[in-house]
């Protein structure tokens, strides 16, 4: 079974205070996805990385950068937290191959409370 | 500019009825596409994926796909109140890109 884990299930941080989201994976996927989640707005891409050292931005990248230096771990920063960023960040992978990048399977979540 | 629309709902259905969710999307670029059941306080799983025109079937679950119309939907047959959940559409862009839609609740009522 693919496994997704990110690091922290509750988070509490204050206003401007520098936040990492850390998630890792173990199925050697190519791909991997950092989404938030917010009642009535779904889901919504943050940025997303197809390998190693890459990354692209998603619909809604302001306020967050991402790392990824191993192929299993995709971290998510908040250089400065604020009020608005307070929300269930979800992480993702998926493979590459036969058409499957969609094909995504998700950690438990890291729900962030902004102060 | 949202880029795939789902009715939030709620959807309520008897116990043993079929449940009907639709989803359109707007890029018609979109290659693939995926339903997610998300239980309440718990991630989205996948269940049901689909790539070309047409149905496909996996138990309860068919997906039908019609690129002309830019529809999906999911038909779940004899509904069970375990099927109680939020139910995600989503569409792969561009390769590596998924877009989600803000989903729908549905209620399986014993």
């Amino acid at each position: 079974d693919v496994k997704v884990t990110q690091s922290s299930r509750y988070l509490v941080k204050r206003t401007g205070e520098k936040v990492f989201l850390e998630c890792v994976q173990d199925m050697d996927h190519e791909n991997m996805f950092w989404y938030r989640q917010d009642p009535g707005l779904g889901l919504r891409l943050i940025y997303f990385s197809y390998d190693v050292k890459m990354k692209e931005k998603g619909d809604i990248p302001e306020g967050y950068s991402v790392s990824r230096e191993k192929k299993e771990r995709f971290s998510l920063i908040l250089e400065s937290a604020s009020t608005n960023q307070t929300s269930m960040y979800l992480c993702a992978s998926s493979g590459s191959t036969g058409g499957r990048t969609g094909e995504l399977f998700f950690g438990e979540g890291s729900r962030l409370t902004v102060l | 500019q949202k880029e795939v629309e789902q009715n939030s709902g709620p959807l309520s259905v008897p116990e043993g009825a079929i449940a009907s969710l639709n989803c359109t999307y707007s890029d018609r670029g979109s290659q693939s596409f995926f339903w997610y059941r998300q239980y309440s306080g718990k991630s989205p799983e996948l269940i049901m994926f689909i790539y070309s025109n047409g149905d496909k079937e996996d138990g309860r679950f068919t997906a039908q796909l019609n690129k002309a119309s830019q529809y999906v939907s999911l038909l779940i047959r004899d509904s069970q109140p375990s099927d109680s959940a939020t139910y995600l559409c989503a569409a792969t862009t561009g390769g590596f890109k998924t877009i989600f839609g803000a989903g729908t609740r549905l209620f399986v009522k014993a």
